[in-house]
């Protein structure tokens, strides 16, 4: 699986976006980009994925540029309730599912 | 749906003990898994199943058993506790094995003194 590259910790005020990025240098073709977050020791959560367009859906939206090694996970109005770790995960879509998280980014949101 | 489910939430076990921590799930997907999660640490695979009857390990099988009878079930033996498998463990499952969307448990804490 490609390796992912985040920031440790990131700040964030209520009611901004919040942009999370995420380098995938080494991404290859056929591997999407996933993105989950981990609220206060709860179990993982799914958020978006998407391959190599933008992607947008009830919780996120996801940019991924053009060359594939990077992308930014977009909360567009920041909650306290976002405040959590977030993860950023490469895999192929097709054959064995082997989710491989890192250390993902802390999000705090601030009143 | 009660989706993923795990028992117990909190164990105590003493090291050279045995227990087995319980998911189960009821959306009929095919593919589950284990997962640690120590702190600091991001979540860890420990084994997965893409089938009933199938199981295969994941970065870090040691110490720990996995059969899955049936669809629903997968449960994840610890044969003889040792205080380096204190943690945090989730299961997750999704509808097949190339799925996008994983489910996870809300996890079991587990301290072997």
């Amino acid at each position: 699986d490609a390796k992912t590259t985040q920031p440790p910790s990131m700040d964030c005020a209520e009611g901004r976006a919040a942009n999370l990025p995420c380098n995938h240098s080494t991404i290859s073709g056929n591997e999407y980009v996933y993105w989950y977050r981990q609220i206060h020791s709860q179990g993982p959560q799914y958020i978006i994925h998407g391959l190599k367009n933008n992607e947008t859906n009830e919780m996120a939206s996801l940019i991924i540029t053009e060359d594939r090694k990077s992308s930014t996970l977009i909360l567009p109005h920041a909650t306290l309730r976002d405040t959590a770790v977030y993860y950023c995960i490469v895999r192929a879509r097709l054959g064995t599912d082997k989710l491989i998280f890192g250390t993902g980014t802390r999000l705090q949101v601030f009143p | 749906n009660a989706g993923v489910t795990q028992t117990p939430k909190f164990q105590v076990l003493k090291t050279g003990q045995s227990m087995t921590l319980q998911c189960a799930q009821d959306m009929n997907h095919e593919y589950m898994s284990w997962y640690r999660q120590d702190p600091g640490m991001g979540l860890r695979l420990i084994h997965y199943s893409v089938g009933a009857g199938i199981t295969d390990q994941g970065e870090v099988p040691n110490g720990y058993n996995v059969s899955r009878s049936t669809t629903e079930d997968f449960p994840l033996r610890l044969l003889s506790a040792a205080p380096s498998q204190t943690s945090v463990y989730f299961c997750a499952s999704s509808l097949w094995a190339g799925n996008t969307e994983a489910f996870f448990g809300q996890g079991t804490r587990l301290t072997v003194v």
